[in-house]
C-alpha cells in the first residue's frame, strides 16, 4: 500500500503557485520524499526529492515539516504544461522500491 | 542524450495469444524497471534488473509474466496466454545504478487484449 495520502485533484491559475500537499505521517528517518509526475500519455517524470531539508530546482521547490509528517510541492509559475498527475512516493535509502498512490490530478486554467 | 525507449508503442491483441515488448534503457544505466499502469492507477512495480545480479521478479503478478535483460542492456517482457485483466500499459524505467538513483522512464507500451 501507498505510505502516502494526497488530494485527488487540485486547480491553479496560470502563472500562480501551485502548492501540492502529501502527507507520509508514518514515514521512517531513512526514507526520502520523491515527487514525480505524469503528463497525459507520458511516463512519469522525476521531479525532486528531499530528506529533512527545503529542496529547490529548476522545476519545483520541496518543503518538508520539521516533524516530516508531510510535505508541499510548489511550482512557483504554473503553465499550461505543468497539467499532470502528480506523485509523492516516500522511498528508503538505497532501496530502489517507489510505492506508488493514485496522486493528485492537477489542472492549471487560463 | 536519448531517454528510454520502449517498443510497440501501442498492441492490440486476442486473448489466449502472447506478446513481446521490449525496452531499450539509457546507455549506460545497469539497473532497469517494469512497472504496470491501470486506468487511472498509480504504478505496480513488476520486475527489477540490475547489473549481472539476479533479477526481483517479486511483483510478477503470475507465472504468465517473464522479462529477461540480454547483454545488459535491452529488455523484453513476455506475457504468455493474455487476458482481459492484462491490458494496461507497461512502463520501463532505467537508473545508473540501482538503490538511490533517479529512475528515468520510457512513455510506456499501451497494452488492450481484446
Amino acid at each position: 500500500d501507498a505510505k502516502t495520502t494526497q488530494p485527488p485533484s487540485m486547480d491553479c491559475a496560470e502563472g500562480r503557485a501551485a502548492n501540492l500537499p502529501c502527507n507520509h505521517s508514518t514515514i521512517s528517518g531513512n526514507e526520502y520524499v520523491y515527487w514525480y509526475r505524469q503528463i497525459h500519455s507520458q511516463g512519469p517524470q522525476y521531479i525532486i526529492h528531499g530528506l529533512k531539508n527545503n529542496e529547490t530546482n529548476e522545476m519545483a521547490s520541496l518543503i518538508i515539516t520539521e516533524d516530516r509528517k508531510s510535505s508541499t510541492l510548489i511550482l512557483p509559475h504554473a503553465t499550461l504544461r505543468d497539467t499532470a498527475v502528480y506523485y509523492c512516493i516516500v522511498r528508503v535509502y538505497f532501496s530502489y522500491q517507489l510505492i506508488w498512490g493514485a496522486g493528485t490530478k492537477l489542472i492549471i486554467k487560463p | 542524450g536519448a531517454g528510454v525507449s520502449q517498443s510497440p508503442s501501442n498492441k492490440v491483441t486476442e486473448k489466449g495469444k502472447d506478446v513481446e515488448l521490449r525496452c531499450d534503457p539509457i546507455s549506460g544505466h545497469t539497473a532497469l524497471y517494469w512497472y504496470r499502469q491501470s486506468l487511472g492507477q498509480g504504478l505496480e512495480f513488476l520486475i527489477y534488473f540490475q547489473g549481472n545480479s539476479a533479477p526481483d521478479k517479486s511483483g510478477l503478478p503470475s507465472d504468465r509474466f517473464s522479462a529477461e535483460r540480454t547483454g545488459g542492456s535491452v529488455s523484453t517482457l513476455t506475457i504468455q496466454r493474455t487476458q482481459q485483466e492484462d491490458s494496461a500499459v507497461y512502463l520501463c524505467a532505467s537508473s545508473s545504478t540501482g538503490s538511490a538513483e533517479t529512475q528515468y522512464f520510457g512513455p510506456g507500451t499501451r497494452l488492450l487484449v481484446l
